[in-house]
């Protein structure tokens, strides 16, 4: 168990659907990211909240949509994706300033999307 | 602009052989951590070892040993008298501390991984 728990686990939607994704971390960090992985392609750094601010949107398309409630939740929620976005989307989270930063992330096992 | 590459998209060795997995990287920060992750087919990444920038001491962990040569901007991973347990994809990292300090979070740059198959 990672401490990091990412729901669902796999998905299939159509391109007209509208979806969310859901990620928890239960380590008491103040920073949360979502990556996303496609075939051949190194991760790609989608989002990045810290003490619930998101400081990094890195450029990506605005049917995608994230929220982050409060420290321990981040979500991302889907709407008339493409085919393309078909991907593993990685959700992450790290102590943050307040935490004593250490550097590296803590990561979910990941949600399987497929469009059709 | 920060980048990693992995030149070895995939490897396969005979169990209990050695093999190293290759990491170049680019920065033009000064300060930056270093980083290697396991990916196993459950699909979480799963962190392995950090190392500063400013600490170039390698470091050797029961089968683990990194090699960091800043000269080179080299960070290789070994994996000694490797087993099927350790098939995986690997994935080598980079991170600005600036970044860090600064409060815009810990934005990794990753490599496009290598996968690495140990067969019996």
């Amino acid at each position: 168990e990672t401490g990091v728990t990412q729901t669902p686990r796999h998905l299939v939607m159509g391109m007209t659907n509208k979806k969310s994704l859901k990620c928890e971390q239960h380590l008491g960090h103040n920073a949360m990211y979502w990556y996303k992985q496609s075939a051949k392609k190194p991760l790609e750094l989608m989002f990045v909240y810290s003490l619930e601010e998101r400081v990094e949107n890195n450029s990506v398309p605005s049917r995608f949509s994230p929220e982050c409630p409060n420290s321990s939740h981040l979500f991302l929620h889907l709407h008339t994706l493409q085919p393309e976005d078909s991907a593993l989307y990685l959700c992450a989270s790290s102590p943050g300033l307040a935490g004593g930063q250490t550097g590296e992330l803590f990561f979910g096992e990941g949600s399987r999307l497929t469009v059709l | 602009a920060q980048k990693v590459t992995q030149a070895q998209t995939e490897i396969s060795v005979v169990e209990k052989e050695d093999v190293t997995l290759d990491c170049v990287y680019e920065t033009r920060d000064t300060t930056y951590y270093l980083f290697w992750y396991k990916q196993p087919p459950s699909g979480e990444l799963v962190f392995l070892i950090r190392r500063n920038s400013f600490d170039e001491q390698n470091e050797i962990s029961g089968r683990y040993s990194w090699n960091f040569q800043k000269s080179t901007s080299s960070f290789n991973f070994t994996i000694t008298a490797s087993q099927v347990v350790d098939s995986a994809v690997y994935f080598c990292a980079l991170s600005s501390i600036r970044s860090i300090l600064t409060g815009g979070g810990n934005k990794l740059t990753f490599g496009t991984g290598t996968q690495l198959k140990v067969e019996l």
